[in-house]
């Protein structure tokens, strides 16, 4: 069963736009976390935000995290051609030790 | 190597074979994950090893899988009796700690004739 859910489940952009992605989740958890994956390949870890953190950068990725709301969104700066790809979110539901993904959501940045 | 390694890389066989795939973990990573990812779809979790135990096999749909991790490292997802339905890229992962950042190999793609 899917934890996370990403929304919108597609996007398509231009290079240089920003692309943001949300994801919302069921069960109190530890952390969320981001993957990105391209076609045909395994996931990427892209980033971590602990369940006491509300905002966190890597680069030019944003995320933040509302566990009131139990949200997350993924903001992608910039966007570049290479950022083409599926972005997953993942969580660990209940706080159990297994990570569970999402739908997904594919990006597409458009050169 | 460096990374996560999973073998075969693609695996073709016929309804009710059985199939074994591999994954040999980044060294020193307690944690290792299966999961399976359908076309379009987010990886599904089937089970988790902390060691070699298998700490939560929950997501194993049914009694013909089964993984084994007997020295705490290379893990071995078997299929029974194969079925078109578990068609799908087989993903492993593993991490230095559980529920952490997870590295993933590049899939095992098992297709079920």
């Amino acid at each position: 069963s899917q934890q996370g859910e990403e929304d919108p489940q597609a996007l398509s952009i231009q290079e240089g736009e920003n692309a943001t992605m949300n994801c919302s989740y069921k069960t109190s958890i530890n952390n969320l976390q981001w993957y990105r994956q391209n076609s045909g390949r395994g996931l990427v870890h892209l980033i971590l935000i602990r369940s006491n953190e509300r905002e966190k950068h890597s680069g030019r990725l944003r995320v933040t995290l509302d566990t009131s709301k139990k949200s997350s969104s993924l903001l992608i700066t910039a966007s570049r051609a290479a950022d083409t790809a599926s972005y997953f979110c993942a969580t660990e539901p209940g706080g159990s030790e297994k990570l569970v993904f999402g739908k997904g959501m594919k990006l597409t940045v458009n050169p | 190597g460096a990374g996560v390694s999973q073998t075969p890389s693609n695996k073709v066989t016929e309804k009710g074979k059985y199939v074994e795939l591999r994954c040999d973990p980044i060294s020193g990573h307690t944690a290792l994950y299966w999961y399976r990812q359908s076309l379009g779809q987010g990886p599904e979790f089937l089970i988790y090893f902390q060691g070699t135990g298998a700490a939560d096999d929950s997501g194993l749909p049914n009694d013909r899988f089964f993984a084994v991790r007997p020295e705490g490292s290379v893990s071995t997802l078997k299929i029974q009796r194969t079925e078109r339905g578990d068609s799908a890229v087989y993903l492993c992962a593993s991490s230095p700690s559980p529920a952490g950042e997870l590295f993933f190999g590049e899939g095992s793609r098992l297709t079920v004739l």
